[in-house]
């Protein structure tokens, strides 16, 4: 079974600059997450849809980061403009519906100059 | 808000040794608690979780007991190899949400 797949795996922008990630989450399932790694932290939630509604995007700075998941399959989370302290690694998970166990991909590592 | 605290790392081990890593919560409710590992180049996977106070969850020779009493989830095993060598998060889920609310992680390096 395939898992959760990301693109790019690497990106480097200047600030200001925009970027769009990529996920196609694990086939079926119905939720999922994108999450903000800062290097020395743990995970953070950003955004969280089920199907392609917004279920929880409250630590989501929508002044600058947005995020859709058309047609309830992939998803693209976009920075526009990007701060230096956006540098992180960002991951996308999946889960079943109702379920707990989420599923994550390997992140895109953003670094802002 | 629902919050984790791990054992400050990193921890260095010689191979064969006993391994604890401490992890504490604070929740409303009955969370769920997870252990997630990140291997060097990898991805979150999943290594074990218990959903209800005393389960005992298990997976590659590590275990975690659900402590309700103490909040606690400590993470152990008996004989660490060098392919334990990794970072490790504890992780809650509550309160009727499915997000993970993470731990700040404890690196594990484990010396031949």
């Amino acid at each position: 079974e395939a898992g959760v797949a990301q693109s790019p795996r690497y990106k480097i922008i200047e600030k200001r600059q925009s970027v769009a990630f990529w996920c196609n989450p694990i086939s079926g399932h119905a939720t999922l997450y994108w999450y903000q790694q800062i290097l020395g932290q743990g995970p953070k939630l950003l955004i969280q849809f089920q199907n392609n509604g917004v279920v929880d995007d409250s630590q989501l700075p929508k002044d600058r980061f947005s995020a859709e998941r058309l047609k309830g399959v992939d998803s693209t989370l976009k920075i526009q403009p990007a701060k230096l302290e956006d540098s992180a690694v960002y991951l996308c998970a999946s889960s079943f519906l109702g379920y707990n166990e989420q599923f994550f991909g390997p992140g895109t590592r953003l670094t802002v100059l | 808000g629902d919050s984790v605290t791990q054992m400050e790392g990193p921890v260095t081990l010689s191979e064969e040794a006993f391994l604890t890593i401490n992890c504490t919560y604070t929740a409303t409710g009955y969370p769920s608690l997870f252990w997630y590992v990140q291997y060097p180049g990898e991805g979150l996977q999943l290594l074990l979780k218990a959903t209800k106070a005393d389960d005992k969850g298990s997976n590659k020779g590590f275990e975690a007991t659900y402590r309700k009493e103490t909040t606690s989830f400590h993470l152990e095993k008996g004989s660490v190899q060098v392919s334990d060598s990794a970072v490790y998060f504890c992780a809650l889920t509550g309160g009727g949400a499915q997000k993970l609310v993470f731990g700040q992680g404890t690196r594990l390096t484990i010396n031949p």
